[in-house]
Order: structure tokens, then C-alpha cells, then sequence
């Protein structure tokens, strides 16, 4: 059963376009999101959040919009560095919960 | 200085046989997680540890024991392993148990493999 799909499994994007990773969830009640960056052989580093009273968090080159509407949410890029090359997750929880439940991630490579 | 760091990295071992993975966070966080990885890719929570204590206890087998011996330490027993066991666990931690603040820290990961 799994409550957060990205249905992308990888992305190739030329350097210094945008990069727009997806991520779909099915449980109304989620009202806390992340993205997290992961490169090989090391674990998931958190990367920007966003809670369900906003649509819009910024965080220099990384924005991530929600539409709780639609139980959608990406993760903007721009412009993309190679250096974004990685695996990226996002994940989903209750405020008053206490886990995450993690898409399956979308790897996404930057082509110099 | 490694914030969480789990041991080992690497682990190959025959079918029957019972393993540890240990897992310490230097961080302070109050609450540690054990996450499985399996070969879809889907990271799955197993174990939660807020101050010492189990808080959330997923559906695993009852061949896999969390051990908790003070705040900055999580271990992972198997015992009896499976072919099915085979995975990338990850230990985690966060501030708090919510772990919505700034979300978890991750280990690089224990990659099992059961033959």
C-alpha cells in the first residue's frame, strides 16, 4: 500500500534548464512533505520541506510547490548543475505522526 | 565526524545464520528509525525509538529486534535470515519523534545479502 507514488523513475535534463520532479500521494491527511537528495552508496540527505498551509517553499535553486488539491507535489530546479545528478525522494507524514512514508524516488541526471 | 554512521556497510551471509547492524548518531536527536530499502527501491520504516523507548513497530518478522541501549544508539538484530531479507537498511534520526524538523538524518546504509 503505498501512500506516495513518483511515477517518474528517472529524468535527464541539459544543464542549466529546469529540473520538475513529481510526486503524487493519496492520503488527505498528509500535511507535511520533504525532499530528500540521495547519492549512490550514501543515505538520503534532507533537501526542502514544505507543510500544507503554504503551496510554495524556496530555497535558492530549489523550489518545491504542493496542490493539496490535486495531492500533488514537485520539486523545481533551476538551473540544474550536474553536481544535481542523484536520486531524489519525497516523503510524506502527519504533523501529529511519527514516520515518513517515501516514494520509490526519481533519479535524475544533469547532462553537462 | 560522521552525524549518523552505521556498521557494517557491507554484509554477506548464508541463509540460517544471525547478524547485527549497529547504528550511532552523534547529533543528539531524541528518536532513531530503522528503514528498509528493498529491491523496488521503496524505502519502508521498520523500527522507531524516541528516547530509548519503541514507538512505532511496523509489520516485520519477529526475527528482526530492535535494541536501544541509551538515546544515541540503535541496533538491528536478524535472526534466522531469509533470501527475502536481502536489502539496504538505513538508520536514521531526528529531533524530535515527529521528525518534522528538518526531517531525518541518514546513514549511508547497510546493503544485506542473504545467500
Amino acid at each position: 500500500d503505498q501512500q506516495v507514488k513518483q511515477n517518474s523513475p528517472s529524468l535527464s535534463v541539459q544543464e542549466g534548464r529546469i529540473s520538475i520532479l513529481n510526486c503524487d500521494y493519496t492520503n488527505s491527511m498528509f500535511d507535511y512533505f520533504l525532499w530528500y537528495k540521495k547519492y549512490p552508496a550514501e543515505g538520503p540527505t534532507f533537501l526542502i520541506s514544505i507543510s500544507s498551509i503554504k503551496d510554495k517553499n524556496e530555497d535558492g535553486r530549489f523550489t518545491v510547490f504542493l496542490n493539496k488539491s490535486a495531492k500533488h507535489l514537485s520539486l523545481h530546479i533551476v538551473p540544474s548543475q550536474p553536481g544535481d545528478s542523484a536520486v531524489y525522494f519525497c516523503a510524506a507524514s502527519l504533523l501529529t505522526g511519527n514516520q515518513f512514508y517515501f516514494g520509490t524516488g526519481t533519479s535524475l541526471t544533469v547532462i553537462p | 565526524d560522521t552525524a549518523v554512521s552505521q556498521t557494517p556497510k557491507y554484509l554477506v551471509t548464508q541463509m540460517g545464520n544471525d547478524k547485527s547492524i549497529k547504528c550511532e548518531q552523534n547529533l543528539g536527536h531524541d528518536t532513531m528509525y530503522w528503514y528498509k530499502q528493498d529491491s523496488k527501491k521503496f524505502l519502508k520504516i521498520m523500527f522507531s525509538y524516541n528516547n530509548k523507548e519503541l514507538i512505532i513497530n511496523e509489520t516485520v518478522p519477529n526475527r528482526f529486534s530492535p535494541k536501544s541501549p541509551d538515546k544515541a544508539h540503535l541496533n538491528l538484530h536478524i535472526n534466522s535470515l531469509e533470501l527475502g531479507d536481502s536489502a539496504v537498511y538505513f538508520c536514521a534520526s531526528s529531533q524530535d519523534w515527529t521528525g518534522t524538523n528538518y526531517g531525518y538524518t541518514f546513514g549511508s546504509g547497510t546493503r544485506l545479502t542473504v545467500v
